[in-house]
């Protein structure tokens, strides 16, 4: 199986900072990245696939870049609104494996 | 508007069996391939397996924690997915969403349990 690890675990913001994500995996996949954000007791929300194609109606803060082994999501400018967990996700092969998630708390 | 809406969660002793259902609508719901996710209270996303479509002769995976016991599959003409577990363990305790990676159902909770 492939394993998605990412970085940091946690993660303390201001609204109105610029904060990373990383999200490496245990073997190439291809770009075959997926970003998702989830608010508590919520589902998840997609936010990017394919390592930097934004999903419709996201807005354009948020970004994701990458290749190969190494990925990252990237918020320009946080909102309140961007206060949760966030996960990746390989789907270049089964199974799908997702990273442990990041959660993003206010500072 | 694309909505995905989970049903046919609730309580069941472990070995036991439940079925679960999505109904899709606003998208070409033939034409899309269906994941289904769980997520055990307080934890991480675990993808659980999915189905391609029609054309791809409705192939399965799994991941190697349902394998055997899990079935995933669809009715077109319904625009529903399905996933059967069978045998179940109390370890498949979560709330289960069906997804088609764009869009995610609200998810329903099963609770293995005696």
């Amino acid at each position: 199986d492939i394993q998605m690890t990412q970085s940091p675990s946690s993660l303390s913001a201001s609204v109105g900072d610029r904060v990373t994500i990383t999200c490496r995996a245990s073997q190439d996949i291809n770009g075959w990245l997926a970003w998702y954000q989830q608010k508590p007791e919520k589902a998840p929300k997609s936010l990017i696939y394919a390592a930097s194609s934004l999903q419709s109606g996201v807005p354009s803060r948020f970004s994701g870049s990458g290749s190969g082994t190494d990925f990252t999501l990237s918020i320009s400018s946080l909102q309140p609104e961007d206060f949760a967990t966030y996960y990746c996700q390989q789907y270049n092969g089964y199974p799908y494996t997702f990273g442990q998630g990041t959660k993003l708390e206010i500072k | 508007e694309v909505q995905l809406v989970e049903s046919g969660g609730g309580l069941v002793r472990p070995g036991g069996s439940l079925k679960l259902s999505c109904a899709a609508s606003g998208f070409t719901f033939s034409g899309s391939g269906m994941h289904w996710v769980r997520q055990a209270s307080g934890k991480g996303l675990e993808w659980v397996g999915r189905i391609r479509t029609k054309a791809d002769n409705y192939a399965t995976a799994y991941a190697a924690s349902v394998k055997g016991r899990f079935t995933i599959s669809r009715d077109d003409s319904k625009n529903t997915a399905y996933l059967q577990m069978n045998s179940l363990k109390t370890e498949d305790t979560a709330v289960y969403y069906c997804t088609e990676r764009s869009n995610w159902g609200q998810g329903t909770l099963v609770t293995v349990s005696s």
